[in-house]
């Protein structure tokens, strides 16, 4: 089954614990992105990857980390997570940008 | 249509009904639209895209149109039915800038009524 999945779902965590919520699909798309969702305000992208080795900025990137050594993989790390990082977080992929995004089901972050 | 404040526009239709839900995008270089839908507990689903070439696209049930005079994108949705009720983001990109950002609105939230 075509899918985009992330682990955790849900994490709950302290300020300063550095976490790393990882990203997968089976679909050979290059194009992965990661978005958070915070109500009233949407979804908006923090970090895009057009292909291996190749990441770029969106629009909320501070505190935010991604690597993308393979194809498949595109995890966001949060090296020093702050309580204004707590969020619903979204990884998408896609053949390009300009082709629809599969998204995975999200991941509930909580920092205190 | 969108929001530019914290509270998420509504729209409520009787099921049977014809749904228009409207975004107003910024960027008049955009070229390439996308209409996604979230149900609750779930990431968003594609449901149509339109270059901007074009200035109507139809799929199963759903039409978007493009104004770009006016920067305007609509998506009407054909006998909606309760299965619809969900928020749907329009997202804007300019393929042909320097970056690949995906910029989505801030969502429409649809009740249908049965």
């Amino acid at each position: 089954e075509a899918q985009v999945t992330q682990n955790p779902r849900y994490l709950i965590t302290v300020t300063g614990k550095k976490l790393t919520v990882t990203c997968s699909q089976n679909m050979n798309h290059e194009y992965m992105s990661w978005y958070r969702q915070d109500p009233g305000l949407g979804l908006r992208q923090i970090y895009y990857s057009m292909n291996v080795e190749v990441t770029d900025k969106g629009d909320v990137p501070e505190g935010y980390k991604v690597s993308r050594k393979e194809k498949r993989n595109f995890p966001l790390i949060l090296e020093s997570p702050s309580p204004n990082q707590t969020s619903l977080y979204f990884c998408a992929s896609g053949l390009s940008p300009v082709y629809e995004q599969y998204f995975g089901p999200g991941t509930r972050l909580t920092v205190t | 249509g969108e929001s530019v404040g914290l509270h998420l526009p509504t729209l409520s239709v009787q099921e049977g009904d014809n749904s228009i839900i409207n975004c107003a995008y910024s960027n008049s270089a955009s070229d390439y639209f996308i209409w996604y839908k979230q149900e609750s507990g779930k990431g968003p689903q594609f449901i149509i895209d339109i270059r901007s070439n074009m200035d109507k696209r139809q799929g199963q049930r759903v039409t978007v149109l493009l104004n770009k005079t006016v920067k305007h994108l609509s998506l009407q949705i054909a006998a909606t039915q309760p299965g619809d009720s969900a928020v749907y983001f329009c997202a804007e990109l300019n393929s042909g800038g320097s970056n690949y950002k995906l910029t989505f609105g801030k969502g429409t939230l649809l009740t249908v009524n049965p």
